[in-house]
C-alpha cells in the first residue's frame, strides 16, 4: 500500500538553528501539507501546496518557516532559527484531490526538539 | 475561520461496550467531516467521513452522524475491540481547495 514518508523520525536540535524536515508524498497524489501536533493539543493546519506553490498558510506559516518540492519526490519543511515553542510533531499529508474533499494521508510524523 | 471542538478527550470502555464520540464545528459552510485514528508513534489514518448531504455513514463497526442544523458530529464505534484504542480526532473542511481543521483528539481506551 503507498504511503507517505517523513524522515528524520526525530531530530534533537538547539534553538536558533536551521531544520529541514523531508517527506515523500504518495506518487500520483498532486496535493501536499504540513501540519503540527504539539504535545497534547490538536493537529494545526500550516500550509498546502499544489503545482509547485503554496496554495494556502496559516497564520503559524511566517517568514520562519519555507516549504519546497526539490524535485519530483521530495517536500521538505525548513524551519529558520528554531525557537523552543517549535518543539512539535510535523506531519507531512498529500491527496490526490484538493485535501476539503477527499482523504489525507499522512506521514508518521518527525518529532522536532528544540533545546 | 472554522473552530472544531471534541469531546470526551479521554475516553475508557469496557471491551464489547459502544463509544461515542463528539464533534461541533462553528463554520456553516463546512460540508466534509473525516474521522482519523491516530495509533502510538504513527500518523493519523482516516478510518470514515462524512459529507454534507447525508445524516449518517457505516463501515462495519464504525459509524459516524451528522446533524447539520446543530453542527455537530458523532463518531460511534460498537462492539470495541483492544485493537480500537488509539487517539481520534475528527476535522471538518469545505470541500475545495480549504485545509482541514481538527479537534483536539480523544483518547479511547479499551479494556480487556
Amino acid at each position: 500500500e503507498p504511503e507517505v514518508t517523513q524522515t528524520p523520525s526525530h531530530q534533537v536540535t538547539q534553538m536558533g538553528q536551521e531544520v529541514i524536515l523531508r517527506c515523500v508524498p504518495i506518487s500520483n497524489h498532486l496535493y501536499f501539507y504540513w501540519y503540527r501536533q504539539i504535545l497534547g493539543q490538536k493537529v494545526e493546519f500550516l500550509v498546502s501546496f499544489y503545482n509547485n506553490e503554496i496554495s494556502e498558510k496559516s497564520e503559524i506559516f511566517d517568514d520562519q518557516f519555507s516549504v519546497e518540492r526539490p524535485d519530483g519526490s521530495n517536500f521538505t519543511l525548513k524551519i529558520r532559527s528554531t525557537k523552543l515553542e517549535d518543539s512539535a510533531m510535523y506531519f507531512c499529508a498529500s491527496s490526490g484531490t484538493s485535501g476539503g474533499a477527499g482523504e489525507l494521508f499522512f506521514g508518521e510524523g518527525s518529532r522536532l526538539t528544540v533545546l | 475561520g472554522e473552530n472544531v471542538e471534541q469531546h470526551p478527550s479521554t475516553l475508557s470502555v469496557q471491551e464489547g461496550d459502544s463509544a461515542v464520540i463528539k464533534c461541533t464545528y462553528s463554520d456553516s459552510a463546512s460540508n466534509y467531516f473525516p474521522w482519523y485514528k491516530q495509533e502510538l508513534g504513527k500518523g493519523p489514518q482516516l478510518i470514515i467521513d462524512i459529507r454534507s448531504n447525508v445524516g449518517e455513514k457505516k463501515d462495519q463497526r464504525i459509524a459516524v452522524t451528522l446533524n447539520k442544523t446543530a453542527k455537530h458530529f458523532s463518531l460511534h464505534i460498537t462492539e470495541t475491540q483492544p485493537e480500537d484504542s488509539a487517539v481520534y480526532f475528527c476535522a471538518a473542511s469545505q470541500s475545495g481547495n480549504t485545509p482541514l481543521v481538527f479537534g483536539k483528539g480523544t483518547r479511547l481506551s479499551v479494556i480487556a
